[in-house]
């Protein structure tokens, strides 16, 4: 099977802007998460996806979004760019099925967003 | 901060000898995973231990679950430079489907 993809790999913009990032799960898997990385505060969750629906959500503030589509791929989408906003940001999928139990997850390579 | 505290947070060994790497967290969980990421990369997942299991292996891997403690380690036996990398515990809350809380990680130098 391939792997997570996520486009594009990686990606510059100035503060203001908007930015949307997408993630392509593994064939089968229903389950797409979201998480940031930074130095200064590590891998936080941002939200996950289920069957087109957002599961959990992570404390991040309303310019922060995602969405998941039929074919169970996932775009996020960052408005009003802040220069903290810059980061590696990673999906994840995983054949977590509804109420079970979580199961290990598939990373993409991430996309690194650069902001200026 | 519901983050699993890692440690240490870097450690540096001789290929051929052992690393150990302890995460503590705060919260009841489903189950642990570990996972391994090579320079800012996309992480790799490692091993998972359900809360109900005290100790798993995996080929060098070996891991144990205390959760009277809420800790758990990660032993990578007869290390080799390749297991250069970050190491992060993350931790599946109880109800909380796929999301995961990640440890801050241990960075782990393996010299030739």
């Amino acid at each position: 099977k391939a792997g997570v993809t996520q486009t594009p790999r990686y990606l510059i913009k100035t503060r203001g802007q908007q930015v949307t990032l997408s993630c392509s799960p593994i064939s089968g898997h229903r389950s797409v998460s979201w998480y940031q990385q930074t130095p200064g505060q590590g891998l936080q969750f941002l939200f996950e996806y289920f069957s087109e629906t957002q599961r959990n959500k992570g404390n991040f503030p309303g310019r922060f979004s995602g969405r998941q589509f039929s074919n169970s791929r996932s775009e996020m989408n960052v408005s009003t760019l802040e220069l903290g906003d810059s980061a590696l940001y990673l999906c994840a999928s995983s054949s977590l099925r509804t109420g079970g139990l979580s199961n290990e997850q598939f990373f993409g390579p991430g996309t690194r967003l650069t902001v200026l | 901060s519901q983050q699993g505290e890692e440690d240490p947070q870097a450690l540096s060994i001789q290929e051929g000898e052992n690393a150990t790497m302890n995460c503590s967290y705060k919260t009841s969980i489903n189950n642990l995973q570990w996972y391994r990421q090579n320079s800012g990369r996309g992480l790799v997942h490692l091993i998972l231990i359900r809360s109900n299991e005290r100790e798993k292996h995996s080929g060098r891997l070996r891991v144990t679950l205390d959760t009277s403690k809420k800790s758990s380690s990660l032993l990578i036996t007869a290390s080799r430079a390749a297991d250069t990398a970050s190491y992060f515990c993350a931790m599946a809350l109880e109800n909380q489907g796929g999301k995961l809380i990640f440890g801050q990680g241990t960075e782990l130098s393996v010299k030739p």
